[in-house]
């Protein structure tokens, strides 16, 4: 079972930041935010993971709040490429089972 | 380097027919998965290697449905016989699994898609 809410779907301006939540209130304190994004036709691919520190790479930001009990992950130049589902995971590091839910499709408008 | 490899696919069976779906995973990573994803779903596991060991099969449908593993390299997920219900994109991912931090990233192969009429 899903262990994460997120919403259905999001626009998002070509150029601008996207901000997608994500709720995760029954995270365990061993549980890392995991966050992967899947392009039609495509298997999904990693972006970022975070156990309470914010953390960045060279795709995207993730936000985590104090509590652990919510998260953001920040695309802060969208482009029509990163049109996509985009999956919020909590998981342990190890024995790390994934549950995908239904995630949130992002649409990025020209 | 190589990504996860798949095979076939497509694939398009009638029902009571048997499949089955070929992965490579990344060189040197001992941790294998299959998902099945299922239009509209998100990936939902079925299995998951450590090697040529099963960590977890709890979601496969072990009446329908089998995979192995035997030289902890490529896998092999077999569905006999085949139900409408089937009808699914098939995944397979490895992970690296050490004590590297980024190591338990799951890379995902491009997926088997199958239909059953």
């Amino acid at each position: 079972d899903a262990k994460t809410t997120q919403p259905p779907s999001m626009d998002c301006a070509e150029g601008r930041a996207a901000n997608l939540p994500c709720n995760h209130s029954t995270i365990s304190g061993n549980e890392y935010v995991y966050w992967y994004r899947q392009i039609h036709s495509q298997g999904p691919q990693y972006i970022i993971h975070g156990l309470k520190n914010n953390e960045t790479n060279e795709m995207a930001s993730l936000i985590i709040t104090e509590d652990r009990k919510s998260s953001t992950l920040i695309l802060p130049h969208a482009t029509l490429r990163d049109t996509a589902v985009y999956y919020c995971i909590v998981s342990r590091l190890v024995g790390n089972q994934f549950y995908f839910g239904t995630g949130t499709s992002l649409t990025v408008i020209p | 380097e190589a990504g996860v490899a798949q095979s076939p696919r497509y694939k398009i069976i009638e029902k009571r027919q048997s499949v089955a779906f070929w992965c490579n995973p990344i060189s040197g990573h001992a941790t294998l998965y299959w998902y099945q994803q299922i239009l509209g779903q998100g990936p939902k596991l079925l299995i998951q290697f450590q090697n040529n060991g099963v960590v977890d099969d709890s979601q496969l449908p072990k009446d329908r449905f089998s995979a192995e593993r035997l030289k902890g390299v490529d896998s092999t997920l077999k569905i006999q016989p085949a139900k409408l219900e089937d009808s699914a994109v098939y995944l397979c991912a490895s992970s690296l699994r050490t004590g590297l931090r980024s190591s338990y990233e799951q890379y995902f192969g491009p997926g088997t898609r199958l239909t059953v009429t």
